[in-house]
């Protein structure tokens, strides 16, 4: 069984481009998060989703940053008109159960690193 | 809001030594508390889970404690390897749909 997938691992663009990271989650996995980790910060929680279903999003940013996770194919997370301060490592978690059931393992990605410049 | 501290941020010991690593979060009302650990440049990898009824798992030379009470936990690693060098992250999964991390503990094992 694979392992959470993400693509690119390494992503350049320039201010004012468009970045789409993609996550393919662990073989029957249903919920999807995507983290993001800033330099010398920890990671912080953007975004749950179920198939076709944004659960919560509490942690995007309003603007420039959107997630959907379509019934086929991989989730992705959309970053439009780069700035410098996106250029982190993303992450994608995925897990099997609904958060709070016994067994909620979020199993992660090897991540992509974004670099702005 | 809840927070989460390690300390110390980084450690070096000699190959061989038992070490401690620090977890404190601000919020009891957890589901649960995993200790990860992240090689440079790569993701995570869980190493244990607590739940909350819980007070410790273990995994080889690996034990993990919880005092959800007073909000701490530690990871303690017995004979330690120079393969246990990487950052050692900390989480806490509360009622809501993600894990707050803390930034990490940078651990280097000398040979």
């Amino acid at each position: 069984n694979a392992g959470v997938m993400q693509n690119p691992r390494h992503l350049v663009r320039r201010r004012g481009q468009e970045a789409r990271l993609r996550c393919s989650p662990m073989k029957g996995h249903s919920h999807v998060y995507w983290y993001r980790q800033l330099p010398e910060e920890g990671l912080k929680f953007m975004v749950y989703l179920q198939k076709e279903n944004i659960i919560d999003e509490s942690g995007m940013p309003k603007e420039r940053f959107s997630a959907e996770f379509p019934k086929e194919g991989p989730s992705i997370l959309r970053i439009q008109q780069v700035v410098r301060g996106d250029s982190a490592a993303y992450f994608c978690a995925s897990s099997p159960w609904s958060p709070g059931s016994s067994t909620d393992t979020q199993y992660f990605g090897p991540g992509t690193r974004l670099t702005v410049l | 809001k809840q927070e989460v501290t390690q300390i110390p941020a980084a450690l070096s010991v000699p190959e061989g030594e038992n070490l401690v690593l620090n977890c404190s979060f601000t919020d009891s009302a957890i589901y649960n508390l995993q200790w990860f650990r992240q090689d440079p440049g790569k993701g995570l990898t869980s190493l244990l889970l607590i739940q909350s009824s819980q007070r410790e798992q273990t995994s080889g030379r690996l034990n993990a404690s919880l005092d959800k009470s007073s909000g701490r936990s530690t990871l303690y690693i017995a004979a330690s390897q120079p393969g246990d060098s990487a950052t050692y992250l900390c989480a806490v999964q509360t009622g809501a749909n993600n894990l707050f991390f803390g930034t990490g503990t940078r651990l280097t094992v000398i040979p």
